[in-house]
């Protein structure tokens, strides 16, 4: 199985920080990568798919990149809305796994 | 609008088994790969397993955690969607979402649309 690891686990920033989220994956995954934001008690939403493309509706201020095996989402400028736990996810090949995971929190 | 709509979450003792059911609107359920995606309390999203369509011969994959035990299920008649969970034990204990398994070229698939989510507890 490919295994995804991020980091941080977690991290606390203000609004208007820009964040910066790693995912890293175990082997090669061309850029067969999405990113999901949960809040809880609602359903998680897709971010970012095929490592790049931004889901529609999904504001400007997020985007992603890659570089080899490691991932990178970003958010410019954080709003109140985007405190939440950040999900990177393989679809390269099965099972399907997803990464353990990033929360940001208000400084 | 799409929705998918979770049911049939609830309180089980371990051994036991559940059905949970997703109706699914506003989308061309039968065109489409489907899957279950669980997240444990405090923990993260887990592929549970999916189950594609028609065309693809309604084929089913599953995560090592569940192979055996869970069963997908599809009626495209009805734009259902089933996982028949069977022996279940406390670490299945979770909120099991109901997904879309979007297929887009190659291997870029994702998860678009997402129910609210059912809680399954397993406990004695």
């Amino acid at each position: 199985d490919i295994q995804m690891t991020q980091s941080p686990s977690s991290l606390s920033a203000s609004i208007g920080d820009r964040v910066t989220i790693s995912c890293r994956a175990s082997q090669s995954i061309s850029t067969y990568l999405n990113w999901y934001q949960c809040k809880p008690g609602t359903a998680p939403k897709l971010l970012v798919y095929a490592t790049f493309t931004l889901e529609s509706g999904v504001p400007s201020r997020f985007s992603a990149s890659r570089s080899g095996t490691h991932f990178t989402l970003n958010i410019s400028s954080l709003q109140p809305e985007d405190f939440a736990t950040y999900y990177c996810q393989q679809s390269y090949s099965l099972p399907v796994t997803f990464g353990p995971g990033t929360k940001v929190e208000i400084k | 609008e799409v929705q998918l709509v979770e049911s049939g979450g609830g309180l089980v003792q371990p051994g036991g088994s559940l059905r949970l059911s997703c109706a699914v609107s506003g989308l061309t359920f039968s065109d489409h790969s489907m899957a279950w995606v669980r997240q444990a309390p405090g923990k993260g999203l887990e592929w549970v397993g999916r189950i594609r369509d028609k065309a693809n011969s309604y084929t089913t994959d599953y995560g090592a955690s569940v192979t055996g035990r869970f069963t997908i299920s599809r009626d495209d008649s009805t734009k259902s969607l089933y996982l028949q969970m069977t022996n279940l034990r406390a670490d299945d204990t979770a909120v099991y979402f109901c997904v879309r398994d979007y297929f887009l070229v190659g291997a870029v698939r994702y998860f678009d649309f997402w129910g609210q989510g059912t809680l399954v507890s397993v406990s004695s």
